[in-house]
């Protein structure tokens, strides 16, 4: 059964916390990506990874870092969590980035108070 | 980088009518348009694409029209059904490129 899995699921968090937001995949995809998602900005591109240790950043990376040790699992960490990181969080795997179908996950709703 | 357009934000249409959502790019090396639907609290899903050397492509009720020379491209549900009503985003990729782009989503309501 092809998934994406996230945890966890709602994060409530203060200001200047640090959050750890994981994601695995049991699809052994190279890609994994995670994004944001905010109402009226759609969904913007915050890292990707193409393997293990084998990452870059996207479109809104600043303040925001990620771990991949395993080819399934990809990590989301925020040091000092501000109040405008406050979000919906997706982690995404495709096979490859040409013409690849992304498969989303659940999403984690983090608010930062 | 590549840009996304996506109108309208947000569309309502009679159920059994059509919807049409248009999208529009900049570069173009771009060859791949996906288009991914998000129900109220779901993820987004690919509900179908088409790459740069086809113009139209049809899955049951949805219809991608691709028009590189105007750098456009749309998405057509026909006899619009509850079940359509979502998020529908549109996106592209350039070659080359690694990742998508995304516009930034159509709200589509369909109205009883």
């Amino acid at each position: 059964d092809m998934k994406v899995t996230q945890m966890p699921r709602y994060l409530i968090k203060r200001m200047g916390e640090n959050v750890l937001l994981e994601c695995g995949q049991d699809m052994s995809h190279e890609t994994m990506y995670w994004y944001r998602q905010d109402p009226g900005l759609g969904l913007q591109l915050i890292y990707i990874s193409y393997d293990v240790d084998s990452n870059s950043e996207g479109d809104i990376p600043k303040g925001y870092r990620v771990s991949r040790k395993k080819r399934e699992h990809f990590s989301l960490i925020l040091d000092s969590a501000k109040t405008n990181q406050t979000s919906v969080y997706f982690c995404a795997s495709s096979q490859g980035q040409n013409y690849a179908e992304q498969f989303f996950g659940p999403g984690t709703r983090l608010t930062v108070l | 980088g590549e840009q996304v357009e996506q109108l309208p934000s947000i569309l309502r249409v009679q159920e059994g009518s059509s919807a049409s959502i248009n999208c529009s790019y900049e570069d173009s090396a771009s060859n791949y348009f996906p288009w991914y639907k998000q129900e109220p609290g779901e993820n987004p899903k690919l509900i179908i694409d088409i790459r740069s050397n086809m113009e139209r492509k049809q899955i049951q009720e949805l219809i991608v029209l691709l028009d590189k020379k105007a750098k456009r491209f749309s998405l057509h549900i026909t006899d619009t059904q509850p079940g359509d009503s979502a998020m529908y985003f549109c996106a592209a990729h350039t070659e080359g490129a690694d990742r998508l782009t995304f516009g930034k989503g159509t709200q589509l309501i369909i109205q009883p």
